[in-house]
């Protein structure tokens, strides 16, 4: 079966210092990942996704299919960053969604 | 564009009676999929509406049910409320042309929060 699991339910860490919010996922076909994020009073919303192998707002993650995961990471946090952030697996047009790790950055 | 627009924000239903919560697609998007998201969880998918008809379902009773109209807008019910089933319900749309641009990306709406008592 199709499972996305995010270990931390909350990261809390400095301006400045690297974040990375880890994402492991069980599919058995060939995974299409996304990140979604939902800053406070805001709609959850489109960060990235690893097909387009972009940077948004500093953060990147990058597939690794043989550790099955798909870790959010960025070399230095902004307080704007802190927001919960959801990693899904597209399961043909059927996303299956991590429970969400809230993250934290202190001034 | 609005985007994707749900209604109503907030309700307060009691057990056993019935819901009907309302989603408009971001323009030019033509696939609504419905999700339940319980207080501290991820979105759950329930099921997804293209062309007027379900085309996948996530692991729901038939209490929940659903209908998409000709200009793409869509409605989830849901029948004999049961206290678990207060959660925000998050409607997102998507398109399922592959050569869009933005494929398969969802758009969600603000979400309807319903509560059962």
């Amino acid at each position: 079966a199709q499972r996305v699991t995010q270990p931390e339910k909350l990261l809390s860490v400095f301006k400045g210092a690297p974040v990375e919010l880890k994402c492991n996922y069980s599919y058995s076909g060939s995974p299409e990942l996304f990140w979604y994020v939902q800053y406070s009073r805001q709609r959850l919303q489109l960060l990235l996704r690893h097909i387009s192998r972009e940077s948004i707002k500093g953060f990147t993650a990058d597939l690794n299919k043989g550790e099955t995961s798909f870790h959010l990471k960025k070399p230095f946090a902004q307080e704007e960053d802190s927001a919960m952030y959801y990693c899904a697996l597209d399961h043909g047009q059927n996303f299956v969604f991590g429970p969400g790790t809230r993250l934290s950055v202190l001034p | 564009d609005a985007g994707v627009t749900q209604s109503p924000t907030h309700l307060i239903k009691t057990r056993g009676q019935q819901v009907t919560l309302r989603c408009s697609p971001k323009s030019g998007h033509d696939t609504v999929s419905w999700y339940q998201q319980a207080l501290g969880q991820g979105p759950q998918f329930i099921f997804q509406y293209y062309e007027e008809e379900e085309r996948q379902r996530g692991n729901f009773p038939d209490r929940f049910s659903g209908h998409q109209f000709p200009n793409y807008s869509s409605e989830l019910n849901v029948n004999a409320l049961l206290l678990g089933d207060s959660a925000l319900y998050l409607c997102a749309s998507s398109s399922l042309d592959r050569a869009h641009s933005g494929a398969n990306v969802l758009t969600f709406g603000a979400g309807s929060r319903l509560t059962v008592l």
